[in-house]
């Protein structure tokens, strides 16, 4: 079945650096594009980054831009999310989500989803 | 950016009710939306994808309508376990958004 698990969130101070990572498994991840989405403490939900299905594309939401790259490893079935100059306000819980691979091809809806990681970002 | 409104941002409702969500675009996305349902600590499930197609394993009572601007998602009668959040999401254009949430809770 498919499978999505974060890692690598944590607490980090503000300006501090920090790489999240997403394995997948149970589908073959090079035919899909993956997205990152954040969900702040109680609050709803935003969309962060995408990698298309080999890599050559991404697109990221402006309040990240410059500062997070994504980027993935067909062969390794893995997402990453390198984020810098962390600031407060990207204190979240990450996921990381699958593309529906619809019948005209790959659409932004998210069918599947990690069960996400915690950055806190606070000195 | 596109800025996407649900209304109302509580609902209040008995099991066995209908529910009708709505989501409105501040502009045109076509049929690009789609509905998430979740519960608190899971990560959101698809619904409802391109306005009106149910994802894998959605039971019938979910349904979706609308275009350009104006989407519903409709429960058409609500079983305990569908209490939870719906958002939802537009991919017409970059960056992709989601709406702020409908809070459905048992009346």
């Amino acid at each position: 079945q498919v499978q999505l698990v974060e890692s690598g969130g944590g607490v980090v101070q503000p300006g501090r650096s920090l790489r999240l990572s997403c394995a997948a498994s149970g589908f073959t991840f090079s035919k899909y594009g993956m997205h990152w989405v954040r969900q702040a403490p109680g609050k709803g939900l935003e969309w962060v980054a995408v990698v298309s299905y080999d890599g050559s594309d991404e697109k990221y939401v402006d309040s990240v831009k410059g500062r997070f790259t994504t980027s993935r490893d067909n062969f390794r079935n893995t997402l990453s999310l390198q984020m810098h100059s962390l600031r407060a306000e990207d204190t979240a819980v990450y996921y990381c989500a699958r593309e529906v691979y619809g019948s005209g091809g790959p659409i932004c809806h998210f069918d599947y989803w990690g069960q996400g990681t915690l950055v806190t970002v606070s000195s | 950016e596109i800025v996407l409104t649900q209304s109302p941002a509580t609902l209040s409702l008995s099991p066995g009710e209908r529910a009708t969500l709505s989501c409105r675009a501040s502009q045109s996305v076509n049929s690009y939306l789609a509905w998430y349902q979740q519960k608190p600590g899971q990560a959101p499930r698809l619904l409802i994808y391109d306005a009106s197609n149910r994802a894998t394993g959605i039971p019938a009572r979910f349904s979706g309508s609308g275009s350009g601007t104006d989407f519903t998602l409709t429960i058409s009668s609500l079983e305990p376990e569908d209490f939870a959040v719906y958002y939802c999401q537009q991919r017409r254009n970059w960056p992709i958004t989601f709406g702020r949430g409908t809070r459905l809770e048992i009346k």
